[in-house]
């Protein structure tokens, strides 16, 4: 079971803003940076935000992350039908000193 | 090019071993640390294990520790995952990833990450 929590879902018409929400603890956002993925079905999960904040190279700024505290937040603006997958958020854990991947959140165009 | 390619997937029993595989190619192996990260069916992302650059220092999974045994090779550009005593719950699909590595300062640590397309595990009687 996944210490950090997203919602189940979220969605919005195309053109809109979606914001996915991402609640961990001290030790794990509070103390280190929050990586987002996004993963389309049948493909390797692909990286769209890191270091809470940045995006790679090649990412959309239609992409944005922010992290306050133990939570951080994907937004996703000018929502696109191709923007249809899982995003999960992901971060290191140092009281299990390991990795964490969130709960994920299937973003539906409608 | 950068590649990322898995292999030894497959169908156990359960209580039997499995060894994965994973061959890099297209930037600096010996660089960077390295995951393990699995999917089962219907359900998401499942961090496993994590080996950093030069294979000093392992971490696992509280699920998989004692069972799973990460591994590398940097003189051939491979990853491994052993695995014993496996159990229903171990059947995902496994990828080999490059992604955060939280004792990396530099930014190429970060801002770029390589995974491989999955090798399906299937463990069942």
């Amino acid at each position: 079971q996944s210490v950090l929590t997203q919602p189940p879902s979220a969605s919005g018409t195309p053109g809109q803003r979606v914001t996915i929400s991402c609640f961990g603890s001290n030790s794990n956002i509070g103390n280190n940076d929050l990586y987002w993925y996004q993963h389309l079905p049948g493909a390797a999960p692909k990286l769209l935000i890191y270091k809470s904040y940045y995006r790679p190279s090649g990412v959309p700024d239609r992409f944005s992350g922010s992290k306050s505290g133990t939570s951080g937040s994907l937004a996703i603006s000018g929502l696109r039908s191709d923007d249809e997958a899982d995003y999960y958020c992901a971060t290191w854990d140092d009281d299990t000193l390991g990795g964490v991947f969130g709960t994920g959140t299937k973003v539906t165009v409608l | 090019q950068v590649q990322v390619v898995e292999s030894g997937g497959g169908v156990v029993h359960p209580g039997g071993s499995l060894r994965l595989s994973c061959e890099v190619s297209g930037f600096k192996f010996n660089s960077y640390g390295m995951h393990w990260v699995r999917q089962a069916p219907g359900k998401g992302l499942d961090w496993v294990a994590f080996i950093r650059y030069d294979g000093s220092k392992e971490f696992y999974a509280d699920s998989v520790k004692g069972r799973f045994t990460i591994s590398r090779d940097n003189s051939k550009n491979t990853l491994s995952l052993q695995m014993n005593n496996l159990t229903t719950e171990d059947t995902a699909i496994y990828y080999c990833a490059k992604i955060f590595d939280t004792f990396c300062a530099s930014t190429s640590c970060h801002d770029r990450d390589y995974w491989g397309q999955g090798t399906l595990v299937t463990v069942s009687s």
